[in-house]
């Protein structure tokens, strides 16, 4: 089973419409951290966030907000007025303990694309 | 501050060739990764170094796949024979801290195996 699945493969907005990113998650650990990270076309990784298990307040960044919800082991991604420049494969990662000593674990992405 | 730097950025080669990727980590970050991300997929970890201890190298195909961290700081990751399943992006990064710590990203090596 996906430890971290990402059910939108694509997703296309015109520009200014808001648009979410899922992301439902699997741990048995009570302590985790959950990731979300951006990669433009020029293909580097760029960290957005990271939220752990035991902080379930949701936050909030200019037009960026994630909504994390233990009881549905969700840690969703909210763009507000999307622009163009937005457009990039989004990842949801999950952090979590293993054999050798952490085990971290990417989504498949999901491919956002904000049309003009 | 200086990101996680990585060379060559882009590597064409033929197959049965040997090929090596370099990685420097930001400046006193001990964990070290390199993943490898296949086209269409998320980044998949073949090796984490915490100095230079390789403390996960359970995903890293040993037959072919070798790295090395010599004075915990550099690393270099090698294929030997590449074959035509190993075109990839091959990427590399660092954290603070080997717990829960976040990773920072190099912008990776596209390798192309013909």
């Amino acid at each position: 089973a996906q430890k971290v699945t990402q059910a939108q493969t694509e997703i296309s907005v015109v520009e200014k419409e808001d648009v979410t990113l899922d992301c439902v998650y699997e741990t048995r650990d009570t302590t985790y951290y959950l990731f979300w990270y951006k990669q433009p076309p020029s293909g580097e990784l760029v960290f957005l966030i990271r939220r752990n298990s035991f902080d379930e307040q949701n936050e909030i960044s200019g037009r960026y907000s994630w909504n994390f919800q233990k009881s549905t082991s969700s840690f969703n991604f909210t763009i507000t007025a999307s622009q163009v420049v937005d457009s990039a494969v989004y990842f949801c990662a999950l952090s979590e303990a293993s054999n050798y000593g952490q085990n971290f674990v990417f989504g498949p992405g999901t491919r956002l694309s904000v049309l003009p | 501050e200086a990101g996680v730097v990585q060379s060559p950025r882009y590597k064409i080669i033929e197959k049965k060739q040997p090929v090596a990727f370099w990685c420097n980590p930001i400046s006193g970050h001990n964990t070290l990764y390199w993943y490898r991300q296949n086209l269409g997929q998320g980044p998949e970890l073949l090796i984490r170094y915490e100095n230079e201890e390789a403390v996960d190298d359970s995903q890293l195909p040993k037959d072919r796949f070798s790295a090395e961290r010599l004075k915990g700081v550099d690393s270099t990751l090698k294929i030997q024979p590449a074959e035509l399943g190993d075109s990839a992006v091959y990427l590399c990064a660092s954290s603070l801290d080997a717990g829960y710590g976040t990773q920072y990203f190099g912008p990776g090596t596209r390798l192309l195996v013909l």
